[in-house]
């Protein structure tokens, strides 16, 4: 697509629940990057995935965060047994490699997770 | 460590003011690369400018020009004759050499800019 797409804009959950959050890439940028942006904070990285490489999980806070990335495009980031902490803006971002930030990563307008 | 630090929380002039601001950054790699991106009350982060460390020349582009100083660690951006459209996030970043890295961004924490008419 034209620009990096992410679903839903905005969530809802109770505390306790699991949500999916959804990231679509521009064609053909094979780096994602999943960064969460709290309150009055700036971005926190969360995880990268690039190609068919394992993904850097090294900024993931707990165990109750993971991401896939299936067939190089489409990117899920799960949260598992939200807690209200992690109520946050969550942003996906792509790049082409090797031109990767060269005319900066593409951002996604984010998720908005709200958690009650 | 590699940290980016952006003093102001929050700037307020009026339109065509002129508004600089801050970011300085502290990493211990000799190339690196540095950002800024805006991002508007509609959440989406735009891209505004990459600086490679190697090249200090000072960049203009129309009303923005950004100020890269090595030897202070800074890399301010200045906002000539200040608009209401300019009202934003600004969020200064830092990323390490491309090469034997993922590239991640290390964001500051962001100066939001008001700028009343």
């Amino acid at each position: 697509g034209a620009g990096v797409s992410q679903s839903p804009s905005n969530k809802v959950t109770e505390k306790g629940k699991d949500v999916e959050l959804r990231c679509d890439p521009i064609s053909g940028h094979t780096a994602l990057y999943w960064y969460r942006q709290s309150l009055g904070q700036g971005l926190e990285f969360l995880i990268y995935f690039q190609g068919n490489s394992a993904p850097d999980k090294s900024g993931l806070p707990s165990d109750r965060f993971s991401a896939e990335r299936t067939g190089g495009s489409v990117s899920t980031l799960t949260i598992q047994r939200t807690q209200q902490e992690d109520s946050a803006v969550y942003l996906c971002a792509s790049s082409l490699v090797p031109d990767r930030g060269l005319n900066g990563y593409t951002f996604g307008s984010g998720t908005r997770l709200t958690v009650v | 460590a590699q940290k980016v630090t952006q003093a102001q929380t929050e700037i307020s002039v009026v339109e065509k003011e002129d508004v600089t601001l801050d970011c300085v950054y502290e990493t211990r790699d000799t190339t690196y690369y540095l950002f800024w991106y805006k991002q508007p009350p509609s959440g989406e982060l735009v891209f505004l400018i990459r600086r490679n460390s190697f090249d200090e020349q000072n960049e203009i582009s129309g009303r923005y020009s950004w100020n890269f100083q090595k030897s202070t660690s800074s890399f301010n951006f200045t906002i000539t004759a200040s608009q209401v459209v300019d009202s934003a996030v600004y969020f200064c970043a830092l990323s390490p050499p491309l090469e034997g890295s993922q590239g991640n961004l290390i964001f500051g924490k962001g100066t939001k800019l008001s700028v009343k008419p």
